[in-house]
């Protein structure tokens, strides 16, 4: 358990469909991330949250719309998803991240992820 | 550009030590963290580096050099439950950049 739980773990959507993924961290972080993990290739940062408020958004297709209504809280959602969005979906939080400083503080701390497939 | 090389799959026998390597190239450099992810799993964090030398923790261990772009985990006493995927990544300024990736089999 590393204090950060996400839901569902796994989610099978048509590309009609309307679905959220679900992140909450219990580690008093102030950000918190999206990442996608595909077969055979780096984990891709998609967004970054400090303090709430989005400050990146790694060119993100707009079917993918993260919020964030509060420190310990993030969603997905997702609309017309395409069969090649299928992979595993995992957040992350860790102290401020936006100080760019040195240090081990802003160490992230993953989610169990979610695996999503769709048809 | 960001580059970050760590070898696909590698094996190894219980109870020996094995070193994965990581070569990075980065527009700038806060720290490098190696993480271990078992199949399905979250990635969890193993360790941190962001001034030349050995960091060791247990029996993981893991060194950085900043001069050549490079970081090696080393992993003694490797157990059954050591086999996963480990992962490096590099801080250049705020966000983390991954590697693919090393998948170490332990076999008995």
């Amino acid at each position: 358990e590393t204090g950060v739980t996400q839901t569902p773990r796994h989610l099978v959507m048509g590309m009609t469909n309307k679905k959220s993924l679900k992140c909450e961290q219990h580690l008093g972080h102030n950000a918190m991330y999206w990442y996608k993990q595909s077969a055979k290739k780096p984990l891709e940062l998609m967004f970054v949250y400090n303090f709430k408020e989005q400050t990146e958004n790694n060119s993100v297709p707009s079917r993918f719309s993260p919020e964030c209504p509060n420190s310990s809280h993030l969603f997905l959602h997702l609309h017309t998803l395409q069969p090649e969005d299928s992979a595993l979906y995992l957040c992350a939080s860790s102290q401020d991240s936006a100080s760019g400083g040195v240090g081990s503080g802003e160490t992230q701390y993953f989610g169990p992820g979610t695996r999503l497939l769709v048809l | 550009g960001q580059n970050i090389d760590q070898p696909t799959e590698m094996t190894a026998t219980e109870g020996a030590i094995v070193q994965i390597n990581c070569t990075y190239q980065t527009s700038g450099f806060n720290g490098l963290f190696w993480y271990q992810q078992h199949a399905g799993e979250a990635p969890t964090f193993l360790s941190y580096n962001v001034l030349d030398g050995l960091e060791e923790k247990g029996r993981f261990s893991s060194f950085l050099s900043r001069s050549k772009g490079y970081s090696y985990l080393l992993l003694k006493e490797l157990q059954m439950k050591d086999s996963a995927s480990y992962l490096c990544a590099v801080r250049p300024f705020q966000k983390l950049v991954f590697g693919t990736g090393t998948r170490l089999l332990v076999s008995p």
